[in-house]
């Protein structure tokens, strides 16, 4: 079946550091979505991409839709103690897809202040 | 994810017991979908529901489980007869009229113990 699969797994880095991370896949897909996960909570989402190619930023992150439609990064730049979390990828619209979305197995960031 | 309710936010159940997960979407919001998240996995598509109607069920197990967002109401999520592999958290989120699947909010999720 269809999956993402998110890379790196985990990260520990210095504050104000910049980070990046990335989503791949063999299918395509018409919409990837960024969300970040904090322990106990549900994800919130960051970013939304829906344009092969497209990039987007929301404050010190940005995220790109990859021109292929199989892949999508997303960058935090000058990390701080706050964006400690997991994030994780998603995506939406292969074929036959009726409105779910597929996630990737998270990426968990560390900040050391 | 301010906005998608879900109740309770967590749940024991002993094994054999029923579980019933709720959650109201945002309002203004016509479309459910269920997730459930392992530890330290991400999340696997269960099912998803507009106003009494399944949509697309193709995540939710053969057995124990369904699922139902009637006309007024929350939707449920109902598991009959636990078993400790059914120990998750479990994520509800809503999007709005129009293309499915685009820009799911979620609740802050349900965490099932089974005992």
């Amino acid at each position: 079946g269809q999956q993402l699969n998110q890379s790196p797994q985990s990260m520990f880095i210095q504050e104000g550091e910049d980070v990046s991370m990335n989503c791949t896949s063999s299918s395509i897909f018409n919409t990837w979505l960024w969300y970040k996960q904090d322990p106990g909570e549900g994800p919130v989402l960051l970013i939304a991409l829906y344009k092969a190619g497209e990039l987007t930023s929301n404050g010190r992150l940005t995220a790109q839709f990859g021109i292929t439609r199989k892949d999508s990064f997303l960058n935090i730049s000058a990390s701080i103690p706050s964006d400690v979390g997991i994030y994780f990828c998603a995506a939406y619209g292969g074929s036959g897809n009726t409105g779910k979305l597929i996630f990737g197995q998270g990426t968990t960031l560390q900040v050391k202040p | 994810n301010a906005g998608v309710m879900q109740n309770p936010r967590h749940l024991v159940r002993r094994r054999g017991q029923e579980a019933r997960l709720r959650c109201s979407p945002m309002k203004g919001h016509s479309h459910v979908y269920w997730y459930r998240q392992l530890p330290e996995e991400g999340l696997k598509f269960m099912v998803y529901l507009q106003k009494e109607n399944i949509i697309d069920e193709s995540g939710m197990p053969k057995e124990r489980f369904s699922a139902e967002f009637p006309k007024e109401g929350p939707s449920i999520l109902r598991i009959q007869q636990v078993v400790r592999g059914d120990s998750a958290a479990y994520f509800c989120a809503s999007s709005p009229p129009g293309l499915a699947g685009d820009e799911q909010f979620f609740g802050p999720g349900t965490r099932l113990t089974v005992l």
